[in-house]
């Protein structure tokens, strides 16, 4: 079956240190991937997605990049955090679809909350 | 541009009916997800709506309409436990990129 790792759970970071968030998907292969970021009280805000080894869209412009350096691993960065940058930050993954299905919904992982003071 | 409308937040009582409605306006259209997510937890996965009409799982049902760019997640038979938000959610763009665009969430509050 197929599983998804994020961590860490939590993490407070001071503003200007740099940050680095990892994401892992097991049991399956060519999955789509995506991070997301939900402020407090608010929805999910896509950041990035990759359909491949190096291939990263960036959906919105910010402080922050992602890289994927193995087909199941994607990875979230920053040089510098902001204490805007504060929020629960979500990895998910997908089959790719080719075809409407429920099936190709996303399974998330279970989430990092980062703080930045 | 893209839109997705839910109302913030909903109170109801154990055992009662709720029907939490979602607009949307997307340069794309592939399918409608409906999530849960529970506070401080990642979203689940709870319906999927591609064509009109109703699809019904159990104590949830969700509906479409895509000429309207409408949907509704409800809920019956309403436990304690089904205290969370409700994520309304557009597939967007071709077969293959899959993004999910999400609405804001409707926090759903179930009292005794």
């Amino acid at each position: 079956s197929q599983t998804i790792h994020q961590w860490p759970a939590t993490l407070v970071q001071p503003v200007g240190s740099p940050l680095s968030l990892e994401c892992t998907v097991e049991g399956t292969s060519n999955p789509n991937l995506y991070w997301y970021r939900q402020a407090a009280g608010r929805g999910l805000q896509l950041l990035f997605y990759s359909v491949g080894i190096g291939q990263i869209s960036s959906e919105v412009p910010q402080n922050l990049s992602a890289s994927r350096p193995q087909d199941r691993q994607f990875i979230l960065s920053s040089k510098k955090l902001l204490l805007s940058d504060s929020g629960f930050y979500l990895c998910a993954w997908s089959v790719r679809t080719a075809g409407p299905s429920h099936l190709y919904g996303y399974t998330f992982g279970s989430g990092t909350r980062l703080t930045v003071v | 541009g893209q839109n997705i409308d839910q109302p913030t937040e909903m109170t109801a009582t154990e055992g009662a009916i709720v029907q939490i409605n979602c607009t949307y306006q997307t340069s794309g259209f592939n399918g409608l997800f409906w999530y849960q997510q529970h506070a401080g937890e990642a979203p689940t996965f709870l319906s999927y709506n591609v064509l009109d009409g109703l699809e019904e799982k159990g104590r949830f049902s969700s509906f479409l309409s895509r000429s309207k760019g409408y949907s509704y997640l409800l809920l019956k038979e309403l436990q304690m436990k089904d205290s969370a938000s409700y994520l309304c959610a557009v597939r967007e763009g071709p077969y293959g990129t899959d993004k999910l665009i999400f609405g804001t969430g409707t926090r759903l509050q179930v009292f005794p």
